[in-house]
């Protein structure tokens, strides 16, 4: 497809468990980010990949959070020791520069028990 | 802290009528003001933006009203049809970080 794909598109774990969500971005695209939503709220900014290095990490809550793009296209979210607060729907963007015009998956639904 | 405050939380408005969002800013190095668009189970979509050298930008039946001096912006939806049932965020970056509101639900009864 066109757009940003994201998988899987529902996760439910247990609590301390360890997961990874996977972003494909638009083909072409050299900058993505990662951005959580919580229920009833806008998305907060996580982490924002340009090519293959993480150039700003500064939204990640912890140290259980860490994102990869080892080949500057497809990325993983990998959350450790996951925690209930952690439930949120996971959205991944990308975009041709480090514009706002940014181009949103449908999202990871995560939900720990 | 939430640097972007909208409002209202909510709405329903009638099928023809107006749809108005207001969004307020203070980070003053903020340069671009995107208004996304989601609808439930999707990704937010970007509908219309703006960048602070204009007072006013329309598309179609969406107008973005832009107001430096008060660092406050807003989403004017005309003619609001069914279609438009959605939630709609507006955001501000002056980099690649958006900042977004908490989003407004907007209801339109046929």
């Amino acid at each position: 497809g066109a757009g940003v794909s994201q998988t899987p598109s529902n996760k439910v774990t247990e609590k301390g468990k360890y997961v990874e969500l996977r972003c494909d971005p638009i083909s072409g695209h050299t900058a993505l980010y990662w951005y959580r939503q919580s229920l009833g709220q806008g998305p907060e900014f996580l982490i924002y990949f340009q090519g293959t290095g993480a150039a700003d990490d500064s939204g990640l809550p912890n140290d259980r959070f860490f994102a990869v793009r080892p080949e500057g296209s497809v990325s993983t979210l990998k959350i450790q020791r996951t925690e209930r607060g952690d439930s949120a729907v996971y959205l991944c963007a990308s975009s041709f520069t480090n514009t706002g015009e940014l181009f949103f998956g449908e999202g990871s639904r995560l939900t720990v028990l | 802290q939430q640097q972007v405050k909208q409002s209202p939380q909510s709405l329903i408005v009638q099928k023809g009528g107006i749809s108005i969002i207001n969004c307020a800013y203070e980070n003053t190095a903020f340069d671009y003001f995107p208004w996304y668009q989601q609808f439930p189970g999707k990704g937010p979509a970007l509908l219309i933006a703006i960048r602070p050298d204009v007072s006013e930008k329309k598309e179609g039946r969406f107008t973005i009203s832009f107001n430096k001096s008060a660092k406050q912006f807003s989403l004017h939806i005309m003619d609001s049809q069914p279609g438009d049932s959605a939630t709609y965020f507006c955001a501000a970056t002056h980099d690649y970080k958006l900042s977004f509101g908490a989003g407004t639900t907007v209801t339109v009864r046929a």
